[in-house]
């Protein structure tokens, strides 16, 4: 079956360490997209690619990073210098960009140790 | 701020009862999709109408669009306990650089056996 795979579910994170979330996708999608989701509140972008190689900032950019080698695959590194990491991440794919229904993974908690 | 606001935040009802969730949202846009989310669980996207559509049915949902108060209505008939989640609106702004894909918080539905 086509879809998301993001993994781990559950990932914790000491003081000063960088983690890596994955995200692949087996749906051919061109787009991939990284948002944060906080408790009772809606999804905010971290940052979002529509072509291997190349990708841009979201609203949340600052203490993440990503990388988009394969059209496959879109990691999300939650760097040191994010500070309030703690929350629900998820990631999604779409066909050619935007104002297409977007098809997300199941998420990744993440929690401060 | 949010371009898509939900209205109301939880709504708890009965089985058989019919479910009405509302969405405001500021700028002009291209469409509008609707997404559930079960607790814990990614996003999964129920259906998507575009500026020029006044009202799209899919099963038991029914969306309407009125571009001139700029809401959304998400109607789901004949409710069912496995209805329970989380619903989202999300609107692609024609104003927005890179037309953004932005989400609402969301209105929490309880459907009770």
């Amino acid at each position: 079956d086509g879809g998301i795979t993001q993994s781990p579910k559950y990932l914790f994170r000491k003081e000063g360490q960088n983690v890596t979330l994955s995200c692949e996708q087996n749906l051919n999608h061109d787009a991939m997209y990284w948002y944060r989701q906080d408790p009772g509140q809606g999804l905010r972008l971290i940052y979002y690619s529509q072509i291997v190689n190349d990708f841009q900032k979201g609203d949340i950019a600052e203490g993440y990073s990503v990388s988009r080698e394969k059209k496959e695959s879109f990691p999300l590194t939650v760097t040191s210098a994010q500070k309030n990491p703690t929350a629900f991440y998820l990631c999604a794919s779409s066909i050619m960009g935007w104002r297409q229904p977007q098809h997300f993974g199941d998420g990744t908690r993440l929690s401060i140790l | 701020s949010q371009q898509g606001e939900e209205d109301p935040q939880a709504l708890s009802i009965q089985e058989g009862e019919n479910a009405t969730m509302n969405c405001s949202y500021k700028t002009s846009i291209n469409n509008l999709q609707w997404y559930r989310q079960n607790s814990g669980r990614g996003l999964v996207h129920l259906i998507l109408i575009r500026s020029n559509e006044r009202e799209k049915h899919s099963g038991r949902l029914r969306v309407t669009l009125d571009t001139s108060k700029k809401s959304s209505s998400l109607l789901i008939t004949a409710s069912r306990a496995a209805d329970t989640a989380s619903y989202f609106c999300a609107t692609d702004g024609r104003e927005t650089s890179g037309s953004r894909l932005t989400f609402g918080e969301g209105t929490q539905l309880t459907v009770n056996p």
